[in-house]
């Protein structure tokens, strides 16, 4: 059974600061995701990474990922109260069916 | 717009109502999904379907049905609800990346 384990599961962080979302899972997977959710809000697909090695960046968010360690990052550079939210990282393995696993999500909390 | 699309937004049901929540996309998305979010756990698959006319089990199935009789359209079904089924569910399809409904808040009291 595939399991996929976040931490922290919640971050206080000041404005400005660096921090890092950590994300392990189980079993080889074919691809990672990465999502943010407001309150209330669905999901709002931020990264997708495909291969060892994969490292994909939008503002002040960068997500890696090591096939090997079975481990995705999702690095916060900077950050800013807008950040302020709940990000999850999802598993797909494709077999017979294509699904995701999701962890439990760590919920950020920027301050000023 | 494309994209998922969840009716209702909100419900209240009480203990043993029925009721079937609706999801239709517009992507020709083969592979639909109804996953349920609760506080802490983040999202669990609740069933999925690969095609028309086919469901599967996912991680958390009990208490629920689903039916998948046209390709754009996926219900889920509570035949007797319980409090345990309060929960946000969310609605998902997938062609090379998964595209999530708004979500229905469903409260049973």
């Amino acid at each position: 059974e595939l399991k996929v384990e976040q931490n922290p599961l919640f971050l206080s962080m000041q404005e400005g600061k660096n921090y890092t979302i950590y994300c392990n899972y189980s079993t080889t997977s074919d691809r990672l995701y990465w999502y943010r959710q407001d309150p209330g809000k669905s999901l709002e697909s931020l990264f997708v990474l495909l291969s060892n090695g994969a490292v994909k960046q939008e503002g002040r968010l960068m997500a890696s990922l090591d096939t090997k360690a079975r481990l995705s990052t999702l690095h916060i550079t900077a950050a800013v109260h807008d950040l302020s939210a709940t990000y999850f990282c999802a598993v797909d393995i494709t077999g017979t069916a294509s699904k995701l696993t999701f962890g439990t999500g760590t919920r950020l909390q920027v301050t000023l | 717009n494309a994209g998922v699309t969840q009716t209702p937004k909100f419900r209240v049901l009480k203990t043993g109502q029925s009721m079937t929540l609706l999801c239709a996309q517009d992507m020709n998305h083969e592979y639909m999904y109804w996953y349920r979010q609760d506080p802490g756990m983040g999202l669990r698959l609740i069933h999925y379907s690969v095609g028309e006319g086919t469901t599967a089990k996912g991680e958390v199935p009990d208490g629920y049905n689903v039916s998948r009789l046209k390709k754009q359209n996926f219900l889920l079904g509570l035949e007797s609800a319980a409090p345990s089924q309060t929960s946000v569910y969310f609605c998902a399809s997938s062609g090379f990346g998964y595209t999530f409904g708004s979500g229905t808040r469903l409260t049973v009291v």
